[in-house]
């Protein structure tokens, strides 16, 4: 069955990076889209942007132009994202989604990973 | 850009019907999913391309799409119904959400 694992909750300072990972598996990582989902505490969903695991092409939402990055390592099925020069407002929990391509759905959602910004 | 617009919240008794909209300009021309969040869980998909139920859905989702309206609907609605219900769309290259729509059953 597929299945997307993140990696575990991080605290973090203003000002720096962080680095959340998701393996997939069940299914061939290269042909799906790996997307980027936030939800703030008590907040609706926020996309940040997508990935094609085979090409490593990347699309972030104008939002997050700036400071995130998403990469893969075909060789292990993991994708990574990576968002810095964090703030407070940063403070949410993050989904990796799988994508079949654009237009489609959000078929499977990972556990999500709690990131917290805090001085 | 595209803005979808949800009510911020509906409620329904046990056992009758459902309905959450999505607000946007000819949203009809676009292909519209749903999602449901129960509290502290990820979402999970339940109606895709406007009107298609995943394996593992039951029946008594269902949706439409038309105009500037997408409208989800749960028929004998259920206590376990309970949860944030998101729509959701592709605009060009990027996505838009729907603000959610928290349905409390009574």
């Amino acid at each position: 069955q597929v299945q997307l694992v993140q990696s575990g909750a991080e605290v973090k300072k203003p000002g720096a990076s962080v680095k959340v990972s998701c393996k997939a598996s069940g299914y061939s990582f290269t042909n799906s889209d790996i997307n980027w989902v936030r939800q703030a505490t008590g907040q609706g969903l926020e996309w940040m942007g997508w990935m094609n695991p085979d090409s490593g092409k990347t699309g972030y939402a104008q939002k997050f132009q700036d400071r995130v990055t998403m990469t893969r390592n075909t060789s292990i099925g993991t994708a990574y994202m990576e968002l810095s020069s964090l703030d407070s407002d940063d403070t949410a929990v993050y989904y990796c989604v799988r994508t079949t391509t654009f237009v489609t759905p959000f078929d499977y959602w990972g556990q999500g990973t709690q990131v917290t910004v805090s001085s | 850009s595209y803005v979808l617009t949800q009510p911020p919240s509906v409620s329904v008794a046990p056992t009758k019907t459902a309905k959450i909209t999505c607000g946007g300009n000819n949203i009809g021309a676009n292909s519209v999913h749903w999602y449901q969040q129960k509290a502290g869980q990820a979402p999970i998909l339940v109606i895709s391309y406007d009107g298609d139920r995943p394996s593992g859905i039951p029946e008594r989702f269902s949706g439409s799409n038309s105009g500037n309206t997408a409208t989800l609907t749960i028929s004998r609605v259920e206590a376990g119904d309970e949860a944030d219900y998101y729509c959701q769309l592709w605009d060009t290259s990027s996505v838009v959400f729907g603000g959610g729509t928290r349905l409390t059953v009574l």
